[in-house]
């Protein structure tokens, strides 16, 4: 399995502003995935992360609001921009290898104020 | 569309079993199932890939039923470190029968064991 190192580990902002957070995987890998969980909530997929190529956001998520970038097959970067309270979350990174589980990230923590 | 998973909550006494069950309105690739506690990032508990498959990981274990879409997760002789929410995360199945690569993941099932 991979380990999978995610930057920063909780933050506060304030509303308005942007937070980069960022996927460091020890391992090249294919598919990488950005996952947010509000308080109580389940994991809601927000977008792949595709290298070299523009990410694949899912439904309700858009790149304005969350941009993505993957540089390279070990390095991913999500922003969340203009923020408000409710996108107070935990965001992970998580990886997968072909027909292997999903693997996550510790997450970030975000707390917006 | 996100997999139903049932019960919603569960209450044990340590020693005794639990069944949770995933079901889903898509045709899958696979079936994952994680527990989380509380604060922590999901943690992998197993995969099954194929229909009818049954794993089993020391006291846990599962099935995959790929005609029904459905899965389900043992808990048998719970111990308090079984204390979690589990999550099921489902894989579809494109039309050529390949995988997306990505999971969706069902609401979740609390799970609380007592002494």
């Amino acid at each position: 399995s991979a380990v999978i190192s995610q930057k920063p580990s909780r933050d506060i902002c304030q509303r308005g502003t942007s937070l980069t957070i960022q996927c460091q995987v020890d391992s090249q890998v294919t598919m990488m995935f950005w996952y947010r969980q509000q308080p109580g909530q389940s994991l809601t997929l927000i977008a792949t992360a595709n290298q070299g190529s523009e990410a694949t956001y899912e439904s309700g998520f858009v790149i304005d609001k969350f941009p993505i970038s993957r540089p390279n097959l070990t390095f991913s970067t999500l922003t969340v921009s203009n923020m408000s309270p409710e996108d107070s979350s935990i965001y992970l990174c998580s990886v997968k290898f072909g027909n292997s589980p999903l693997h996550f990230g510790n997450g970030t923590r975000l707390t917006v104020t | 569309q996100q997999p139903v998973q049932s019960p919603q909550a569960v209450i044990l006494r340590e020693g005794e079993d639990a069944v949770i069950n995933c079901s889903s309105s898509k045709a899958l690739y696979s079936v994952h199932w994680y527990r989380q506690k509380h604060g922590e990032a999901p943690v992998f508990l197993m995969i099954l890939l194929k229909g009818g498959e049954q794993k089993g990981h020391e006291k846990i274990s599962a099935s995959f039923n790929e005609k029904k879409q459905q899965s389900s997760l043992y808990l048998t002789a719970s111990q308090l470190s079984y204390s979690g929410t589990y999550f099921c995360g489902t894989e579809s199945s494109s039309a050529g029968g390949t995988s997306y690569g990505k999971l969706t993941f069902g609401q979740g099932t609390i799970l609380t064991v007592h002494p």
